[in-house]
């Protein structure tokens, strides 16, 4: 199976930061890459496809990037609707994994 | 509007069986690949099993391999997932998946969207 992890687990940040979180598959995804935010109570919510396709609604204040091994979420200003965790999720191979999350925190 | 609720979740004993349900609407339910994800609450999140658009292809973790089926029935734009032998590893709240693609396989799978889950524990 394809490992997926995630650095760092979590973060503090301010509104208006940068903030970049990684992701790093054990072979390569292509660019077969999620990403998702999730809020407690809530259901995941897709952000990013393909690595780097924002999903139509999603504020483009978020980014990604990345390819075969190595990819990175990025948000250019956090904003209080931000603090959430994210995962990343390879479908490359199945079975299809996710990382371990990175929770972003004020 | 896309709307997927699951049923069937429980309190079930070591070694029994439970079947999930999932209604979809707001979509073509026939032109898209489903899937069941699982989280513990508070853990991160497992893929569970996949089906394609026509429910000929299947795809499941390793775990689950043999003991869980995943099925779909069109007409009533329903996914299910029938999970027997449960083990206390199969604990978690399982959701209902929406693919924007139609298949299972390697490529390009946005889970788009998503159900509320139905909770399952296992116990004696």
């Amino acid at each position: 199976d394809i490992q997926m992890t995630q650095s760092p687990s979590s973060l503090s940040a301010s509104v208006g930061d940068r903030v970049t979180i990684n992701c790093r598959a054990s072979e390569t995804t292509r660019s077969y890459l999620n990403w998702y935010q999730q809020k407690p109570g809530e259901a995941p919510k897709l952000l990013i496809y393909a690595a780097s396709t924002l999903r139509s609604g999603v504020p483009p204040r978020f980014s990604g990037s990345g390819f075969e091994t190595e990819f990175s979420l990025t948000i250019k200003s956090l904003q209080p609707e931000d603090y959430a965790t994210y995962f990343c999720q390879q479908t490359y191979n199945t079975p299809w994994t996710f990382g371990q999350g990175t929770k972003v925190e004020i | 509007e896309v709307q997927l609720l699951e049923s069937g979740g429980g309190l079930v004993q070591p070694g029994r069986s439970l079947r999930l349900s999932c209604v979809a609407s707001g979509f073509t339910f026939d032109d898209f690949a489903m899937h069941w994800v699982r989280q513990v609450p508070g853990k991160g999140l497992e893929w569970v099993a996949g089906i394609n658009w026509n429910g000929v292809s299947e795809a499941y973790v390793d775990s689950v391999k043999g003991r869980f089926t995943i099925s779909r029935d069109n007409a009533k734009k329903s996914l299910y997932l029938q999970m027997n032998s449960l083990t206390t590893e199969d604990m978690g709240l399982y959701y209902c998946v929406k693919d924007q693609s139609n298949g299972v396989f390697s490529g390009v799978h946005p889970l788009d969207y998503w159900g509320q889950g139905t909770l399952v524990t296992v116990s004696s």
